[in-house]
């Protein structure tokens, strides 16, 4: 079924551990996100991506890295992962052309991350 | 992009609509009103947006007010399953991110 898939759903890690979250949407939508969710702070823009190749930071990157090599796939890297990351993770994308960004985001269910 | 205020919490009995109002009072004009929900433990889910038409799909209608300072989202009819937090968001047409706020949470009851 097309959409946007995240795996794995739930992951427990280390503190120090490096670990990869994995988005994949079928929709072939140019444009992605990775947001965190936490109490006491809602939603949260981690990083973004226009097109392959192509990352912006948002409101909280310190501590991750993205990569988008295929328009299909945006990974998340916890470098060294810690308890502050603990938190759920979630993907979108949404096809944004042109001078107008009409168009909405489209969530995956999210990774639960525990960091112990 | 614009802030937005909404009640932290209301309530609606199964069957009635539920009215979710929005105040958006420092929309200028390039921004659209979007309105997501999220249903415990599931990603956000897009519901409806407008520019400054009302508008209506098979979920919910958006009803924008003419200065575009406020807006309401329209359950019809309200089950248990439209038990959630609602966003409402403010987003300019040049941007590509979305900037969620608190949401209101809608407790659906019996």
């Amino acid at each position: 079924d097309a959409g946007i898939t995240q795996s794995p759903r739930y992951k427990i890690t280390e503190t120090g551990r490096q670990v990869t979250l994995m988005c994949h949407q079928t929709w072939s939508h140019s444009y992605m996100f990775w947001y965190r969710q936490d109490l006491g702070h809602g939603l949260r823009l981690i990083y973004y991506s226009a097109a392959a190749d192509i990352t912006d930071k948002g409101e909280v990157p310190d501590g991750y890295v993205v990569s988008r090599s295929k328009t299909e796939n945006f990974p998340l890297t916890l470098e060294s992962a810690t308890r502050s990351q603990t938190s759920v993770y979630f993907c979108a994308s949404s096809e944004l052309s042109g001078s107008s960004y009409n168009s909405p985001l489209h969530f995956g269910n999210g990774t639960r991350l525990t960091v112990t | 992009d614009a802030k937005t205020t909404q009640p932290p919490s209301m309530d609606c009995a199964e069957g009635r609509a539920a009215n979710l109002p929005c105040n958006h009072s420092t929309i200028s004009g390039n921004e659209y009103v979007y309105w997501y929900r999220q249903i415990h433990s599931q990603g956000p889910q897009y519901i409806i947006h407008g520019l400054k038409n009302n508008e209506t799909n098979e979920m919910a209608s958006l009803i924008i007010t003419e200065d575009r300072k406020s807006s309401t989202l329209i359950l019809p009819h309200a089950t248990l399953r439209d038990t959630a937090v609602y966003y409402c968001i403010v987003r300019d047409r040049t941007a590509s991110k979305l900037t969620f706020g608190t949401g209101t949470r809608l407790q659906v009851t019996l």
